[in-house]
């Protein structure tokens, strides 16, 4: 079955970078047509899409934050990482990864100095 | 693409029907033919799952009582009689083209 969890601090600094991982199993993201997504949910608000990355290493992002936001996968070949420059307390989320129909169950970032 | 759910909260009596409307700003018919509309549920706490894809699919056991219709530009989820675990936020979704984009989300609660 699939499976993704996203790891990483669950507080930041702001201006400092955040980095996460999502480690999945069950597929392969070299298999034709397979992505990754980044999502976010501010606390009692929406879901914010954030970034993708497909099976040949393209990938898009959230154009109000593009200048922000890097998503390659690795280290291992079940993970894909986030990137994010600059965080800001508005940035306070919780940032789920997912595939398709399948959500990880998010990690909860907290920016405050 | 700007996502526009209607309503915000519904307050539903149970075995009661319910409908959630969805706007999109641009047609979702992709150039492949297929209309990427997606409806979620989240629960408190929990992550959002999939509830029906290309507007009308149910996903991988969900209840037969969910159902999803709409073409272009305007979208619909119906539940044909709300139960207490339907409770939570609904968000319609495209993933027509990037960035993909959702609805506010639309809060159902039991009357």
């Amino acid at each position: 079955q699939i499976t993704l969890k996203e790891s990483g601090p669950t507080v930041v600094k702001p201006t400092q970078t955040l980095t996460l991982t999502c480690t999945f199993s069950g597929f392969s993201l070299t298999s034709d047509g397979a992505q990754v997504a980044w999502i976010r949910q501010p606390p009692g608000k929406a879901l914010e899409w954030l970034a993708l990355i497909y099976w040949d290493d393209d990938d898009r992002y959230s154009p109000s934050l593009r200048t922000r936001l890097t998503i390659t996968k690795g280290p291992s070949e079940n993970q894909v990482v986030l990137q994010m420059t600059n965080m800001d307390p508005v940035d306070t989320a919780r940032y789920f990864c997912v595939h398709g129909a399948f959500w990880g169950q998010g990690i909860l970032v907290t920016v405050s100095s | 693409i700007v996502m526009t759910q209607t309503p915000l909260s519904l307050a539903v009596t149970l075995g009661q029907p319910a409908s959630i409307s969805c706007r999109s700003s641009q047609s979702l018919v992709h150039r492949d033919g297929d209309t990427y509309l997606t409806w979620l549920h989240q629960r408190p706490g929990q992550p959002p799952r999939l509830l029906l894809y290309q507007i009308s699919h149910r996903f991988s056991e969900v209840p037969d009582r969910f159902s999803g219709s709409g073409a272009g530009t305007l979208f619909t989820l119906k539940i044909n009689r709300v139960e207490a675990e339907d409770v939570g936020v609904y968000y319609c979704m495209q993933t027509t083209q990037t960035p993909w984009t959702f609805g506010q989300g639309t809060t159902v609660e039991i009357k």
